[in-house]
């Protein structure tokens, strides 16, 4: 059972236009949402987080928001560029020793 | 790279041979992981510490175990390696256990069973 569901495999976006991308999860007893960036052959970076207190949390050009009544995070990229072109990975957990648990990744090409 | 290396950064090897990598932080950070990525399953976690000699499974523990004897050192071993076991490989290091306090992950280990 996946916990943490990220539908699109990938997603095409002009640079300079919105990037979203989504997230999915089913256990209510997530306290902490993480977003990961993932160029090849370098290991994920750490982008932004938000806690499930909140609704929004905004970093620059990336901003995260959180619907938890229906389960949902979404990442906003404004405006998207070619460097942002990346994996980005979705990642949850109940904050204190649980590890994190990660979605599959969603492939960003931003196209000049 | 939050002060992790990873070594060795590539490696090729014959089925049912034992391999270690080894993961090295230079933060004194608590908390350690190993993950494997793999195409269509995203990261999945292996084994994480949370103290020198603390170790527990993740969900694909199995034909993998570990070793923390100190805090900067994370050993993942293979006992015997199997084809299934081609991935990459990374180590991941944590500063607490507060919910905001990202993982921060290491460039890699790219593992081939032959």
């Amino acid at each position: 059972d996946q916990q943490v569901k990220q539908n699109s495999p990938s997603l095409s976006v002009q640079e300079g236009r919105i990037s979203i991308l989504n997230c999915d999860y089913t256990n209510s007893m997530f306290d902490y949402f993480l977003w990961y960036k993932k160029y090849p052959a370098e290991g994920p970076t750490f982008l932004i987080s938000i806690s499930s207190i909140k609704d929004k949390n905004e970093d620059g050009r990336f901003t995260v928001f959180l619907n938890k009544s229906a389960k949902h995070l979404s990442l906003h990229i404004v405006p998207s560029q070619p460097g942002d072109s990346a994996v980005y990975f979705c990642a949850a957990w109940n904050s204190g020793n649980t590890p994190l648990v990660f979605g599959k990744g969603t492939r960003l090409s931003v196209i000049a | 790279d939050a002060g992790i290396t990873q070594s060795p950064r590539h490696k090729v090897t014959e089925t049912g041979t034992p391999v270690t990598l080894r993961c090295h932080q230079t933060e004194n950070h608590r908390y350690m992981y190993w993950y494997r990525q793999d195409p269509g399953h995203g990261l999945r976690l292996i084994h994480y510490s949370y103290g020198v000699k603390d170790t527990d499974k993740g969900e694909v523990s199995d034909g993998y175990s570990v070793s923390r004897s100190k805090t900067e050192d994370f050993l993942l071993t293979l006992e015997s390696a199997t084809s299934s076991q081609t991935s990459v490989y990374f180590c991941a290091i944590r500063e607490s256990s507060m919910g905001n306090s990202p993982l921060h992950f290491g460039n890699g280990t790219r593992l081939t069973v032959t």
